[in-house]
């Protein structure tokens, strides 16, 4: 059963355009809800994080909308980097995380 | 090292062999985790300790994965009697304390390949 949903599997954007990226969750026992950013090689690191007490929360060009009615968050990345062009995973959890399965963003010049 | 260090960073092994994946935390992070990463998928939970102990290892798969952290420290993965559904990215992260703020700090994984 997956528990998380994220969409689209594959984005392309210009840059400094706007990426947004979904995610769906299942379970109202999740009280944590990070994005992680892959890099090929390397291992996820953490780029942003909301709890559900908070409907967005904003970090230089890093934004996270949470709608805990509807059990959904996004990632929107203002001003798109190529930089930026990576692999971004939304989590949700509470001491163990429940990854999507990815969206691979890439950042044409 | 600053981070979280795991070796091999590359294992091919043959269908039936013992594998063993190594996990050094950052120095002072009391929480330990793995995870497996399969091709175009994202990290899945395996197992997690606070300390010695194994506070959740409901991700295991089944009992041919085995996972221990003797001394609070490094912590080893173990596979027995590998099969090629097996092969996946390992991922080891850490964490200060057990916590549910998410943060975790990830290796670059053992990428393990049964042929």
């Amino acid at each position: 059963q997956q528990q998380v949903k994220q969409s689209p599997q594959s984005l392309i954007v210009q840059k400094g355009g706007i990426s947004i990226i979904n995610c769906a969750y299942e379970n109202t026992a999740f009280d944590y809800f990070p994005w992680y950013q892959q890099f090929p090689g390397k291992g996820p690191a953490l780029l942003i994080a909301i709890r559900p007490d908070v409907s967005e929360k904003k970090e230089g060009r890093f934004t996270i909308s949470f709608n805990k009615s509807a059990k959904q968050f996004s990632l929107h990345i203002m001003d798109s980097q190529p930089g930026d062009s990576a692999t971004y995973f939304c989590a949700a959890g509470s001491y163990q995380l429940t990854f999507g399965k990815g969206t691979k963003l890439s950042v044409i010049p | 090292g600053a981070g979280v260090s795991q070796t091999p960073s590359n294992k091919v092994t043959e269908k039936g062999k013992y594998v063993e994946l190594r996990c050094d935390p950052i120095s002072g992070h009391t929480a330990l985790y793995w995870y497996r990463q399969s091709l175009g998928q994202g990290p899945e939970f395996l197992i997690y300790f606070q300390g010695t102990g194994a506070a959740d290892d409901s991700g295991l798969p089944n009992d041919r994965f085995f996972a221990v952290r003797p001394e609070g420290s490094v912590s080893t993965l173990k596979i027995q009697r590998t099969e090629r559904g097996d092969s996946a990215v390992y991922l080891c992260a850490s964490s200060p304390q057990l916590t549910n703020t998410g943060e975790l700090f990830f290796g670059e994984g053992s990428r393990l390949t049964v042929l």
